[in-house]
């Protein structure tokens, strides 16, 4: 069974850290590109991050280029999104999602992981 | 970055109705947009890619239309089960951005 499963959220102050975990099974993790997509309380959904299968090429959201950092290990089937500097913004349940290799999809979800940022 | 506009924000509808959900691109996208449906609780699921391509296992009573600047998600005869919140994305290029949803709600 292809799968996602989030782990790391939690509760962080502003101006903390955290790393996000999504381990990957069922499919040939390192064929393809990954993304992250988060959704605040009670917002519709925005796209964070993507890598590629490679890990060769990355891309950010504005609203968290410099502060998050995206990367995969092929070898463990996970993919990783570290978080910085956090803001009371970032408040929000976190995916990761398989992209397909055809326009439009992403067609694997994980469940989400849930972050807070508050003091 | 491109921005996707989906309309409208919201409906009321009744079981077995026709119902269509529109999103426009701020720039050409050819037809890389897909369609997804997201319940309360739960995470999206990707019903539509290419613009017009129905997902693996998805009811054929969703179709999806458009091609450029303009898309059409259409539900041909609305069943309990479809009331959700429906997200166009476009991945276009760079960042990739989703439409603001489109709530479905029962009549």
């Amino acid at each position: 069974e292809v799968q996602l499963l989030e782990s790391g959220g939690g509760l962080v102050q502003p101006g903390g850290s955290l790393r996000l975990s999504c381990a990957a099974s069922g499919f040939t993790f390192s064929s393809y590109a990954m993304s992250w997509v988060l959704q605040a309380p009670g917002k519709g959904l925005e796209w964070v991050s993507a890598i590629s299968g490679s890990g060769g090429s990355r891309y950010y959201a504005d609203s968290v280029k410099g502060r998050f950092t995206i990367s995969r290990d092929n070898s463990k089937n996970t993919l990783f999104l570290e978080m910085n500097s956090l803001r009371a913004e970032d408040t929000a349940v976190y995916y990761c999602a398989k992209a397909t290799t055809v326009p439009g999809g992403m067609d694997v979800w994980g469940q989400g992981t849930t972050v807070t940022v508050s003091s | 970055a491109i921005q996707m506009t989906q309309s409208p924000s919201s409906l009321s509808a009744s079981v077995g109705d026709r119902v269509t959900i529109t999103c426009r691109a701020s720039q050409g996208i050819r037809n890389d947009l897909g369609w997804y449906q997201q319940k309360p609780g739960k995470a999206p699921k990707l019903l539509i890619y290419a613009a017009s391509s129905l997902q693996s296992g998805v009811p054929s009573r969703f179709s999806g239309s458009g091609s450029g600047t303009a898309f059409t998600l259409t539900i041909s005869s609305l069943q309990p089960e479809d009331f959700a919140t429906y997200y166009c994305l476009q991945d276009y290029n760079y960042p990739l951005t989703f439409g603001g949803g489109t709530k479905v709600e029962i009549k």
